[in-house]
């Protein structure tokens, strides 16, 4: 089983739309959660980090269940320069190098 | 204030030749990544190290890969004897503290070509 899992796409939204990711992770013992976005041949920018609790960054929405171990993100009124690609990445605690999913791409279509 | 910093941001060997990698971290950052995103492929963790300390190495090749990150100077991530497999993209993060799940921050890679 993969550590974190992905939906590869590509997604194809429309201006505007809400779309949604998930990614799910194998390692219960896994202390912190992130999305990153990542453009082509670019290096991976962080987007937000992911808190039990669930938070909120303008149109992003992240969160966190640990019982089913799924991490979830939110973007609301998307725009052209969303179009990306969004990594799931994991902390599974111990060894402080970061897990990453292989990425969602989504592309925004005028 | 300037992000993390890569160079050579592109770098071509021939095979059986040596590549190095130099990364220095944001200023303030004492813990230095690195990670190898192979064509079509997520990133994966190599090593993670601290000044003149190698704390986890678990994502090295167990031949020809050395990192280390001195006291003064950049961290390097050196690749001997290149082959064709090592062609990727080689990301270094930095982040201000090594535990509890602080943020890492990507410099731009380097694209090694082995031909």
């Amino acid at each position: 089983r993969k550590e974190v899992e992905q939906d590869p796409g590509p997604f194809n939204v429309p201006e505007g739309a809400t779309v949604a990711f998930n990614c799910t992770y194998s390692n219960s013992a896994s202390q912190s959660f992130f999305w990153y976005r990542q453009d082509c041949r670019k290096e991976p920018k962080l987007l937000m980090s992911v808190y039990s609790s669930g938070n909120e960054d303008g149109r992003f929405t992240a969160q966190l269940n640990r019982a089913s171990q799924y991490i979830s993100l939110l973007i609301r009124d998307s725009k052209l320069s969303d179009s990306a690609t969004y990594l799931c990445v994991v902390n599974p605690g111990g060894a402080d190098g970061l897990t990453f999913g292989k990425g969602t791409h989504l592309i925004i279509q005028p | 204030n300037a992000g993390v910093m890569q160079n050579p941001r592109h770098l071509v060997r021939r095979r059986g030749q040596e590549a190095r990698l130099r990364c220095s971290p944001m200023k303030g950052h004492s813990h230095v990544y690195w990670y190898r995103q192979l064509p079509e492929e997520g990133l994966k963790f190599m090593v993670y190290l601290q000044k003149e300390n190698i704390i986890d190495e678990s994502g090295m090749p167990k031949e020809r890969f050395s990192a280390e990150f001195p006291k003064e100077g950049p961290s390097i991530l050196r690749i001997q004897q290149v082959v064709r497999g090592d062609s990727a993209a080689y990301f270094c993060a930095s982040s201000p503290r090594g535990t509890g799940g602080y943020e890492q921050y990507f410099g731009p890679g380097t694209r090694l070509t082995v031909t």
